[in-house]
């Protein structure tokens, strides 16, 4: 059975740093790429970043980029999402999610997600 | 970055009635390349995370019940669910993955009438 499970969320000030975890079992997570949805508290989704099976290639949305970082162990079947800078408009929770074998960019697994909360 | 622009907002349907949900993209979504339609369809219930229902504009995931379809070309989008049954009652959300961001729609809250 498939299982992602996010760890790392917490109450964080403005201008701090949290490193989130997805720790991915149930398949062979080297062969697919994963990435990380956010949904702020009552609204809808928003696509935060991806990286491929080998960790060559990374993508975010423009809300992120030089503030997040993602990355992954394929030794230690972890996802990884560094978040620095963090603003409150960050406050959401965090969704890992495995890309779909066949089509690699929709997500056909999800975590239970991680509450990120960013206040001071 | 591509907008996606769902309605409606919100839908009530009766039992055993079709209900239509649309996605309207700000820019193609069909690849030249491949000929595919880089659109999918998700369904949401309260606390829980999303679940694929459609990939390909019309492909459905293992395990997704046959009333659920998708369909459209270029850049309107529909899931049609063919008969409601009462476990439907969910947010569902489109989703395009041909650019970088690969952006949601707004979602559309379906209820049962």
């Amino acid at each position: 059975e498939v299982q992602l499970v996010e760890s790392g969320g917490g109450l964080v000030q403005p201008g701090g740093s949290l490193r989130l975890r997805c720790a991915a079992s149930g398949f062979t997570f080297s062969s697919h790429w994963m990435g990380w949805v956010r949904q702020t508290p009552g609204k809808g989704l928003e696509w935060v970043a991806n990286i491929k099976q080998d960790g060559s290639e990374k993508n975010y949305v423009d809300s992120v980029k030089g503030r997040f970082t993602i990355s992954r162990d394929n030794a230690d079947n972890s996802l990884y999402l560094q978040m620095n800078s963090l603003r409150a408009e960050d406050t959401a929770v965090y969704y890992c999610a495995r890309g779909l074998y066949s089509c690699a960019f929709v997500f056909d697994s999800w975590g239970q997600g991680t509450l990120v909360t960013v206040s001071s | 970055d591509i907008v996606l622009n769902q309605s409606p907002d919100s839908l009530a349907v009766s039992l055993g009635e079709r209900a239509t949900i649309n996605c309207k993209s700000s820019q193609s979504v069909l690849s030249s390349s491949n000929s595919k339609i880089y659109l999918a369809w998700y369904q949401q219930k309260p606390g829980q995370p999303p679940k694929l229902l459609i990939y390909w504009a019309s492909t459905r995931e293992s395990g997704v019940p046959d009333r659920f379809s998708g369909s459209g070309s270029g850049t309107d989008f529909t899931l049609t669910i063919s008969s409601l049954q009462a476990e439907d009652v969910a947010l569902y959300y489109c989703q395009q993955y041909y650019s970088v961001p690969h952006t949601f729609g707004q979602g559309t809250k379906l209820e049962i009438k």
